[in-house]
């Protein structure tokens, strides 16, 4: 079955410090992966994506994130948080080819909270 | 430019009633999926449009339907509300099926 797993539902980290968010995904076809963030009561903005080519795909606002086939994984990156990136995380996963829809398939959405 | 627009933000129902949100694409993008979001979980697929035809269905009841109009506008009907209706219900444009999506701020529905 196609799904995606964010491991993590809740991570505190201090200003400063450095973040990975974790995402593992089950997926049949080739995938395309995607990062998004989401303030409280807002939509999605995207952070970042992963087509093909460079497996280390750099996002806005300072986040990667690195796409390991091997690993079924998509973790997303940042060197030194800041407190306005405190936030709901989703990875989430579509397909490629036409035969497939264009649909994305989120996972359970990682909290992030920043100390100062 | 403007992003993907949705209305309305906010709109409370009474079980039974029919509900219509709106979805404006980005300008240039043919293609519209529709999203719900049900408190502390991720977003859940319902439709995706693309030229005016539907390409795409999630695992929802009849009770939800849809289309796209030739501007690439968007409207989700939802009949005979449910309690358990009550979510974010978010539009995503993008220029073709398998590109990257760009969300709307969604429309809160309520159902009492």
């Amino acid at each position: 079955a196609q799904s995606v797993t964010q491991p993590d539902i809740h991570i505190t980290v201090s200003e400063g410090a450095s973040l990975e968010l974790r995402c593992n995904y089950s997926y049949g076809a080739t995938p395309y992966l995607f990062w998004y963030v989401q303030s409280p009561g807002q939509g999605l903005q995207l952070l970042l994506k992963y087509f093909s080519g460079d497996t280390l795909v750099q996002g806005i606002k300072g986040f990667e994130a690195e796409f390991k086939r091997s690993q079924s994984s998509f973790n997303l990156r940042k060197p030194s948080v800041h407190w306005s990136d405190a936030a709901e995380y989703f990875c989430a996963v579509g397909a490629h080819g036409s035969s497939n829809t264009g649909k994305l398939i989120f996972g359970q959405g990682t909290t992030l909270q920043v100390k100062p | 430019d403007a992003g993907v627009t949705q209305s309305p933000t906010h709109l409370i129902k009474t079980r039974g009633q029919h509900v219509t949100l709106r979805c404006s694409p980005i300008s240039g993008h043919k293609s519209v999926s529709w999203y719900q979001q049900v408190l502390g979980q991720g977003p859940q697929f319902i439709f995706q449009y693309y030229e005016k035809e539907e390409r795409g269905r999630g695992n929802f009841p009849d009770r939800f339907s849809a289309r796209q109009f030739p501007n690439y506008s968007s409207e989700l009907n939802v009949n005979a509300l449910l309690l358990g209706d009550s979510a974010l219900y978010l539009c995503a444009s993008s220029k073709g099926t398998h590109t990257e999506a760009f969300f709307g701020q969604g429309t809160r529905l309520t159902v009492v």
